[in-house]
């Protein structure tokens, strides 16, 4: 079945450095989108990308799309300590008949202050 | 801003209990979604709608079942609670851009259901 690889699993980092991470997959997506989840919380969305190629900011935060559809990386600029959560990427695609959503498992980020 | 309700939040019940959590959205979606949680872990589909009177099971089995008579109304009902139902649901909506085939999906805060 499609897959999602989402790197790092867990990131620890100093408040002010930048952030990477990204997802890859052998499936080609239509749509890329990026969530943040709190303890608790449902997934809030961050950015959501439409075509290959696309780069988006949202303040802090830029994302792309990949030329080849098969992936996505999201950055974030001068981290703060209320970056602290899960990022998820989620890839839709067309299979057997009907859109569907593939997640990643997810991005745990520690900001130590 | 996605305008997307679950109730309730929290959830204690104890085991063999019929359950309903309520979702609804005021954003007139077409698609709506239930997804399981275990903490920290990946999202799995467990059921979607494509309107309303349709409903759909999704890649994980459940034993859950959902309805879907109103546009922004999808509860999800288990007939007999138990403690491998622990876990938590997750509620969403989308819509679509363009032609039809890019969609932006948007989640509900959840419910955190522990069953004894």
């Amino acid at each position: 079945g499609q897959q999602l690889n989402q790197s790092p699993q867990s990131m620890f980092i100093q408040e002010g450095e930048d952030v990477s991470m990204n997802c890859t997959s052998s499936s080609i997506f239509n749509t890329w989108l990026w969530y943040k989840q709190e303890p608790g919380e449902g997934p809030v969305l961050l950015i959501a990308l439409y075509k290959a190629g696309e780069l988006t900011s949202n303040g802090r935060l830029t994302a792309q799309f990949g030329i080849t559809r098969k992936d996505s990386f999201l950055n974030i600029s001068a981290s703060i300590p209320s970056d602290v959560g899960i990022y998820f990427c989620a890839g839709q695609l067309f299979t057997s008949g009907t859109y569907k959503y593939i997640f990643g498992t997810g991005t745990r980020l520690k900001v130590l202050a | 801003e996605a305008d997307i309700y679950q109730t309730p939040r929290y959830l204690v019940i104890g085991t063999g209990k019929k359950i309903t959590l309520e979702c609804s959205q005021t954003m007139g979606h077409d698609k709506m979604y239930w997804y399981q949680q275990d903490p920290g872990m990946e999202l799995h589909l467990i059921h979607y709608s494509y309107g309303v009177n349709s409903t759909e099971k999704g890649d994980l089995s459940s034993e859950s079942t959902v309805s879907r008579i109103r546009t922004e109304h999808f509860p999800l009902t288990l007939e007999s609670a138990r403690p491998s139902h622990t876990s938590q649901y997750l509620c969403a909506s989308s819509e679509y851009w363009g032609s039809g085939t890019q969609e932006t999906q948007y989640f509900g805060p959840g419910t955190r259901l522990l069953v004894l």
